[in-house]
């Protein structure tokens, strides 16, 4: 299947510093990239979508100007998490897909993020 | 209000034995449902998927159920092994109405035993 890569993997930050994540396909061009968040023991939990090129959807809920999310490329997505706190600590997690209405969404391995 | 469930939290099952995973669904307007395998601390990996249009698909030891009338959908795992111990997400997605988003149930974990 395709292949979704994430960086970094894990990252610990202080309170009030910003990090960026990374995400990309490495075979196949998305036209569509998904960021979830999961916390402990539940379900994820969808942020935003990402089209190539234009801004960014966000769900109900999320701060778009805490979360910034530019989709650059067909290949690549980053979200930055500005000025985060310890609420923030979670597992984010990226989605990408071709664009087609059978197209399945692969995942990356997904970001550990812990705010000090 | 929860669009995908997924009653059961938690499912063991001997090695070997068919496992049964469930999942229902409220929005009639989903066309696609796909099952996610998920490791602790892992980006989910995915498994096998259905269109709205069948009622059935299967790939080696997984198969998947669909009875849109019920709304209700199955993923069959024959024979499970050790290995396929982790939690399984349901997951569906409303492409027609423009919504590429997947819309995810609370994952159910099952335990295969030796």
């Amino acid at each position: 299947g395709a292949v979704v890569s994430q960086h970094p993997s894990w990252v610990i930050c202080k309170s009030g510093t910003s990090v960026k994540i990374e995400c990309r396909s490495l075979d196949f061009q998305a036209t569509t990239m998904f960021w979830y968040r999961q916390f402990p023991k539940q379900s994820l939990m969808l942020m935003a979508t990402s089209n190539e090129g234009s801004k960014a959807t966000y769900e109900q809920g999320v701060e778009k100007d805490k979360f910034l999310i530019n989709h650059a490329s067909l290949t690549l997505s980053t979200l930055t998490v500005t000025s985060a706190h310890p609420e923030d600590s979670s597992f984010y997690i990226c989605s990408a897909e071709g664009g087609g209405p059978t197209d399945t969404q692969y995942f990356g391995p997904g970001t550990r993020l812990t705010v000090l | 209000d929860q669009q995908v469930k997924q009653n059961s939290p938690s499912l063991s099952v001997q090695e070997g034995r068919i496992s049964i995973l469930n999942c229902d669904y409220t929005n009639s307007m989903f066309d696609y449902f796909l099952w996610y395998k998920k490791y602790p601390a892992e980006g989910p990996t995915f498994l096998i998927s259905i269109s709205s249009i069948k009622d059935k698909n299967e790939d080696g030891r997984f198969t998947v159920f669909l009875n849109k009338s019920a709304k209700h959908l199955s993923l069959h795992i024959v024979p499970s092994q050790p290995g396929d111990s982790a939690v399984y997400f349901c997951a569906a997605r409303n492409y027609g109405g423009s919504q590429g988003n997947l819309i995810f149930g609370k994952g159910t974990k099952l335990s295969v035993k030796p």
